[in-house]
């Protein structure tokens, strides 16, 4: 129980582009949603919080009209990069949380976006 | 933002070896988790504690909710080659709604000669 999935595994984009990234929890429903990013040999930085069917809770430092998250159903999330820049190529990892049994969370496998 | 303080940074043993780390925090909270890492890979939660001064086991791994709820404890025993990875601790504070964040910690290295 308790599985996460994110999609695509690894994207490569050009400088300005925008890429979407899905996080989808597959056996159980996700209330909430976190999108974190990681870079290399640092810890787990959460960047915003979402809920199901309300707008996302962003981190302080975060640009909201930059990375654009959508969290409309309860196993469905996704987060948005618009206008990718090369300082934007991070480790962009999700994690769901749902009730009961499942109230941790449990993280996806992880995105690595390299925006050249 | 906030993180936690995890110690050592780094640890490189003989397969067999026990290991222990720790995480301290200068505030309290309500719930500590570890995770595990591995290379490429999202963390995987290995242990939750919900209770000051609670000891839990997962197989080889036992953790400790510190008493003063500021702090965590994780022991691996007889450790084998896949152990390697990095081990993250996370703090949450419970207050009871849908948006509960984790404070991850700093993270420790853990490396496993054969």
């Amino acid at each position: 129980g308790a599985v996460v999935s994110q999609h695509p595994s690894r994207v490569i984009c050009k400088s300005g582009t925008s890429v979407k990234i899905e996080c989808r929890s597959l056996d159980f429903q996700a209330t909430t949603m976190f999108w974190y990013r990681q870079f290399p040999k640092q810890s787990l930085m959460l960047m915003a919080t979402s809920n199901e069917g309300s707008k996302a809770t962003y981190e302080q430092g975060v640009e909201k009209d930059k990375f654009l998250i959508n969290h409309a159903s309860l196993t469905l999330s996704t987060l948005t990069v618009t206008s990718a820049h090369p300082e934007d190529s991070s480790f962009y990892i999700c994690s769901a949380r749902g009730q009961g049994y499942f109230y941790e969370q449990y993280f996806g496998p992880g995105t690595r976006l390299t925006v050249t | 933002g906030q993180q936690l303080n995890q110690n050592p940074q780094s640890m490189f043993i003989q397969e067999g070896e026990d290991v222990s780390m720790n995480c301290t925090s200068s505030s309290i909270f309500n719930t500590w988790l570890w995770y595990k890492q591995d290379p490429g890979e999202g963390p995987v939660l290995l242990i939750a504690l919900y209770k000051a001064g609670e000891l839990t086991s997962n197989g080889r791994l036992t953790a400790q909710f510190g008493i003063t709820r500021k702090d965590s404890f994780l022991n691996i025993s007889a450790s084998i080659p896949s152990d390697v990875g990095i081990y993250f601790c996370a703090g949450q504070r419970n207050y009871g709604g849908a948006t509960n964040k984790l404070i991850f910690g700093t993270g420790t290295l853990l490396a496993v000669q054969p």
